[in-house]
């Protein structure tokens, strides 16, 4: 079965800091979709970001950016220039293609200090 | 849009009692799921559901029924509660075609304890 591993499980910086969050994954198919979802304190989960295996071109938004490499089997997600809002717990999950069961990492929980 | 919604918000349980954690969705989502998010952990998936009619065991499914009548609702049973699923329970749903899974929408959350 699949797997996700986010090897940090918590990061504290402060404010305007760099910050990237690891994430690895394990999957023997070919096709499979990788996210990224945030769970602030009040614990709703929202989504960031979707990437299919096919689609290895790094994205950017705003602060958030993605580094997704099929080579190294991670997706990294980095926030630039943090801020306190950005505190939460951010979620890496990945679904196969030939299974719907999605798989979730533990999570990283960031902590922005002003 | 509701989204997704998800009833009851909290409930306490004894143990041996029964329950039904309801979901419902508003977005013609096809595929649906059920999570439990133990504290300090991340989610882990009960059940699933790719569309009415159909239904498929996840990574925890012990303890756990579901049923998918309808495309829009996707009720979770507990049948004997044990302290073990003392947890909080996400509903999410997405859209899925050939060749395209898209990001899930979740529902507020269930905070069920077992006493």
């Amino acid at each position: 079965a699949q797997k996700v591993t986010q090897a940090q499980t918590e990061i504290s910086v402060v404010e305007k800091e760099d910050v990237t969050l690891d994430c690895v994954y394990e999957t023997r198919d070919t096709t499979y979709y990788l996210f990224w979802y945030k769970q602030p304190p009040s614990g709703e989960l929202v989504f960031l970001i979707r990437r299919n295996s096919f689609d290895e071109q790094n994205e950017i938004s705003g602060r958030y950016s993605w580094n997704f490499q099929k080579s190294t089997s991670s997706f990294n997600f980095t926030i630039t220039a943090s801020q306190v809002v950005d505190s939460a717990v951010y979620f890496c999950a990945l679904s196969e293609d030939n299974n719907n069961d999605m798989r979730f990492g533990a999570g990283t929980r960031l902590t922005v200090k002003p | 849009n509701a989204g997704v919604t998800q009833t009851p918000k909290f409930r306490i349980l004894k143990i041996g009692q029964s329950m039904t954690l309801q979901c419902t969705q508003d977005m013609n989502h096809n595929y649906m799921y059920w999570y439990r998010q133990d504290p300090g952990m991340g989610l882990k998936l009960i059940y699933y559901s790719v569309g009415a009619g159909i239904t498929d065991k996840g990574e925890v499914p012990n303890g756990y029924n579901v049923s998918r009548s309808t495309t829009e609702d996707f009720p979770l049973r507990l049948e004997l509660a044990a302290p073990s699923q003392t947890s909080v329970y996400f509903c999410a749903s997405s859209y899925s075609l050939a060749g395209r899974l898209d990001e899930q929408f979740f529902g507020p959350g269930t905070r069920l304890t077992v006493l």
